[in-house]
């Protein structure tokens, strides 16, 4: 199994607060993602990076932000959480970018977020 | 535009038949990849295969197997002599090689295998 790690894995917070959910990697991958999953949307992209210090935005990241000072680690946050933002969040790691024999995402094991 | 579509939104079927998840894909793209992801009720995403769209050569990993028919713009799992832990929501999945870094689910398919 690919060494990716999430923290917390759960958390029940209320809306206007701050939330950070941390993703760790231990595979020394390039890249990382960062989707939400919901019941009848499948996942979806919210930000993900290509490297420290760049990040770029997926097709949800209205609400989000993200950051990657170091390899291993990515960060999502949510400025001040909305109850729409309550989802499991899924963080991704990649060795390649997609046109290369290597390309494959691996998932932690997902965060449980709930805003009341 | 990019979508994939898994038009069964759940099934059920009694352990030991067989059974095939649909996969339809849009892309403007020659050059993209496939994926089959399994989320079992403990709720992490496993990865079971990539497909490039240069090999249209079927797969079969134990009682798994996969149809890539581009003609058709499907990807279809089929799972023989079902099993009860076979029981997940399955994720077909599409990147493109112009769109870097991005894969796009489709909504899953949620599969009960009955004793």
């Amino acid at each position: 199994d690919a060494g990716i790690t999430q923290s917390p894995r759960h958390k029940v917070t209320e809306t206007g607060t701050p939330v950070t959910l941390r993703c760790h990697q231990t595979e020394n991958h390039r890249y990382m993602y960062w989707y939400r999953q919901d019941p009848g949307h499948g996942l979806r992209l919210i930000h993900y990076s290509y490297g420290v210090k760049d990040t770029d935005k997926g097709e949800v990241s209205d609400g989000y932000s993200v950051s990657r000072s170091k390899t291993e680690d990515f960060l999502l946050t949510l400025e001040s959480a909305t109850s729409s933002q309550t989802s499991v969040y899924f963080c991704a790691i990649s060795e390649a970018p997609r046109f290369t024999s290597t390309d494959t995402q691996y998932f932690g094991p997902g965060t449980r977020l709930t805003v009341l | 535009a990019q979508k994939v579509t898994q038009a069964q939104t759940e099934i059920s079927v009694v352990e030991k038949e067989d059974v095939t998840l649909d996969c339809v894909y849009e892309t403007r793209d020659t050059t993209y990849y496939l994926f089959w992801y399994k989320q079992p009720p403990s709720g992490e995403l496993v990865f079971l295969i990539r497909r490039n769209s240069f090999d249209e050569q079927n797969e079969i990993s134990g009682r798994y197997s996969w149809n890539f028919q581009k003609s058709t713009s499907s990807f279809n799992f089929t799972i023989t002599a079902s099993q009860v832990v076979d029981s997940a929501v399955y994720f077909c999945a599409l990147s493109e090689a112009q769109r870097d870094d991005k894969i796009i689910f489709g909504k899953g398919t949620r599969l009960h295998i009955l004793p």
